[in-house]
């Protein structure tokens, strides 16, 4: 299967929101709710920021959020903030015991 | 909170076999909410899911890679292991184990990875 297709970049100015979307198929995105995002900052680990589309993690902050339609799974960062600027992932499992990542987006902060 | 440790050599030489382990601490490997995983990240490129492992040896692997992938855990020392084989500069990558947790249905934990390089 394919990875799920992600925009390259996005940007927003500080205090503004910008969203990321990720793309599926109803196989993947679209027949479960297994949507996860990653926020990962150069020569560091990815650490999770949502799963199961809506869901945060403790410690993660209330300005980031998912939501998901049909096919397309979207995270939100709200109140931009220069530490947020980061490469973003999404994954979601694609059924069979299949886990399949997006291509990534590089999130700049203006 | 559970942490995972990559370790392996940094330097595999082509059509040889890539081995990693991670050891798990702050946690037994033998929680059944877990699946311990391994992905990956070729330099500037997107993560990539290689397979997972379950306490009791169960397997599951990437079908682009699964003819090239054998995973064992050791349940004594609380780690997993990883070989690939054959591999080629194409599998020149950052390599992370990461915790699947199942109740969440998400890769929650990472290791800090461990940079493999496929080079004669």
């Amino acid at each position: 299967q394919s990875a799920l297709t992600q925009p390259p970049s996005a940007s927003g100015s500080p205090g503004q929101s910008v969203t990321i979307s990720c793309t599926g198929t109803r196989s993947d995105v679209g027949g479960y709710d297994y949507v996860s995002w990653y926020q990962q900052h150069p020569g560091k680990a990815p650490r999770l920021v949502i799963y199961e589309v809506t869901k945060r993690p403790s410690g993660v902050p209330d300005r980031f959020s998912g939501s998901k339609s049909g096919n397309t799974a979207s995270l939100t960062v709200s109140g931009l903030q220069a530490e947020d600027e980061a490469d973003y992932y999404c994954s979601t499992y694609a059924g069979s015991h299949n886990l399949l990542f997006g291509g990534g987006t590089r999130v700049t902060v203006l | 909170q559970v942490r995972l440790q990559e370790s392996g050599p940094g330097l595999v030489k082509p059509s040889q076999t890539l081995s990693l382990s991670c050891t798990v601490s702050g946690g037994s490997i033998t929680n059944g909410d877990y699946y311990w995983s391994w992905i990956r990240q070729p330099p500037g490129k997107g993560l990539e899911w290689i397979g997972y492992i379950y306490y009791n040896a169960k397997t599951y692997y990437s079908p682009s890679l699964k003819s090239r992938i054998s995973m064992s855990v050791d349940t004594s020392n609380n780690l997993f292991s990883l070989k690939l084989s054959s591999v080629t500069a194409a599998d020149t990558a950052v390599y992370y184990c990461v915790s699947f947790r199942q109740s969440w249905d998400t890769f929650d934990m990472w290791g800090q990875g461990t940079m493999v390089t496929i080079s004669s």
